[in-house]
């Protein structure tokens, strides 16, 4: 069982919105940052957000994170077939001193 | 740009060892932490290890503490990860991570491709 607690799975349709949530505790998430990946089918998880609402470099606008206290949410505007893969958020645990991770939500594009 | 390139995993009966090492370029490997994170078929993600710049300081989740050891050798650019006494329960895709700075902390930028342990008799 993940540390960080995700939705198995989210759906939607082209142009929708949609929102994967992620819970923690005051260890991890409500005392420091939470960062979400996405892992496309067969390949490695790419840094999608990093420092609860930042992207990297290339990653389309169409994705944000927010967070409140001890929960995360990425949210996917204007979906798209190339969303559909696998994501999941992560936090540094302070109390574990490690870092810890939902247990990943597939997100499908109906 | 960063490149992380695995090797190492294979096919392993239970109770035995294996050693997987991480090629890393593209970045000045010797001030960065490093990790291992691991993929269970189908499953989330687990923090396997870490290690810091000087390879003094580590961390074991505590699945694998007493049967798996980190090392780096910074003069090569490579992260190593000895395995042993493993278990099936341990089959796993491993990626080899860049840390963002010096201590463990920092977050997980840059992924390897991923070796696959699979174990089993």
């Amino acid at each position: 069982q993940s540390v960080l607690t995700q939705p198995p799975s989210a759906s939607g349709t082209p142009g929708q919105r949609v929102t994967i949530s992620c819970s923690g505790t005051i260890s991890n998430i409500e005392n420091t940052d939470v960062y979400w990946y996405q892992q496309l089918p067969g390949t490695a998880p790419k840094l999608l957000i990093y420092k609860n609402r930042h992207r990297p470099s290339g990653v389309p606008d169409r994705f944000s994170g927010s967070k409140s206290d001890t929960s995360a949410s990425l949210a996917v505007n204007g979906l798209r077939s190339e969303d559909e893969a696998d994501y999941f958020c992560a936090a540094w645990d302070d109390s574990l001193s490690a870092w810890v991770f939902g247990g990943g939500t597939r997100l499908t594009v109906l | 740009d960063v490149k992380l390139v695995e090797s190492g995993g294979g096919l392993v009966q239970p109770g035995g060892s294996l050693r997987l090492s991480c090629a890393a370029s593209g970045f000045t490997f010797s001030v960065y932490a490093m990790h291992w994170v691991r993929q269970a078929p189908g499953k989330g993600l687990q923090h396997v290890s870490a290690i810091d710049p000087n390879g003094r300081s580590t961390y074991y989740a505590d699945a694998v503490k007493g049967r798996f050891t980190i090392s780096r050798d910074n003069s090569e650019n490579t992260l190593y990860l000895h395995l042993s006494s493993l278990r099936p329960e341990d089959t796993a895709i491993y990626y080899c991570v860049k840390g963002y700075y010096y201590d463990s902390s920092g977050y997980l930028n840059s992924w390897g491709q991923g070796t696959l342990v699979t174990v089993s008799s």
